[in-house]
């Protein structure tokens, strides 16, 4: 099977921007779940989804949102951005829907200037 | 929330001894603990994870202990090689598939 995917892998914006990023889990896969990387706060979650449905949210603000779709793939999305957003965003797939194992994607790392 | 403290934040060995890396967990409520290795520019790698209905795992030259009552876990890693150099997290989830992580240890293994 594929690994989980996620595109694109790097990007560039300014403050204020939006940005889309996209995360295709391994197939058969209905958990996705995201997570900001920083050297600063570490790995810190941020969402998942199951079958559509965002089941979890961590401590973030309303400028981090997300969604899945039918097929499992899944986006984030950061408006209105700010330059301590630039970090490496890792999103991870289950398969089942509680404390699965997870595997992680290759990230998409963010910078902000 | 849930909160996981990991410690020490760096640790370097000999080739061939012993590395321990320790976190602690706050949520009661928590039942998965995976340890992911993380190698420069790459994604984590899930090495070995235990549940809360088992004390120890043991995967070749990787253990894990986990003490609900005290809310700790530790990874043992035997035998240490060049390739175990890394940056080691340790996670609770205290349900659905939501991991929250340790501050990591960064693993330098001297040949």
């Amino acid at each position: 099977k594929a690994g989980v995917t996620q595109t694109p892998r790097y990007l560039i914006k300014t403050r204020g921007q939006q940005v889309t990023l996209s995360c295709s889990p391994i197939s058969g896969h209905r958990s996705v779940s995201w997570y900001q990387q920083t050297p600063g706060q570490g790995l810190q979650f941020l969402f998942e989804y199951f079958s559509e449905t965002q089941r979890n949210k961590g401590n973030f603000p309303g400028r981090f949102s997300g969604r899945q779709f039918s097929n499992s793939r899944s986006e984030m999305n950061v408006s209105t951005l700010e330059l301590g957003d630039s970090a490496l965003y890792l999103c991870a797939s289950s398969s089942q829907p509680t404390t699965d194992t997870q595997y992680f994607g290759p990230g998409t790392r963010l910078t902000v200037l | 929330g849930e909160n996981v403290e990991q410690h020490p934040s760096t640790l370097s060995v000999q080739e061939g001894d012993s590395a321990v890396i320790k976190c602690t967990y706050s949520d009661s409520a928590s039942n998965y603990f995976p340890w992911y290795k993380q190698e420069l520019g790459k994604r984590p790698q899930l090495i070995i994870d235990i549940r809360s209905n088992v004390g120890e795992k043991k995967d070749q030259r990787i253990a894990v202990t986990l003490n609900k009552t005290a809310k700790h876990f530790s990874l043992h890693i035997t035998e240490t090689q060049p390739e175990d150099s890394a940056v080691y997290f340790c996670a609770a989830s205290p349900g659905a598939n939501n991991l929250f992580f340790g501050t990591g240890t960064r693993l330098t293994v001297i040949p």
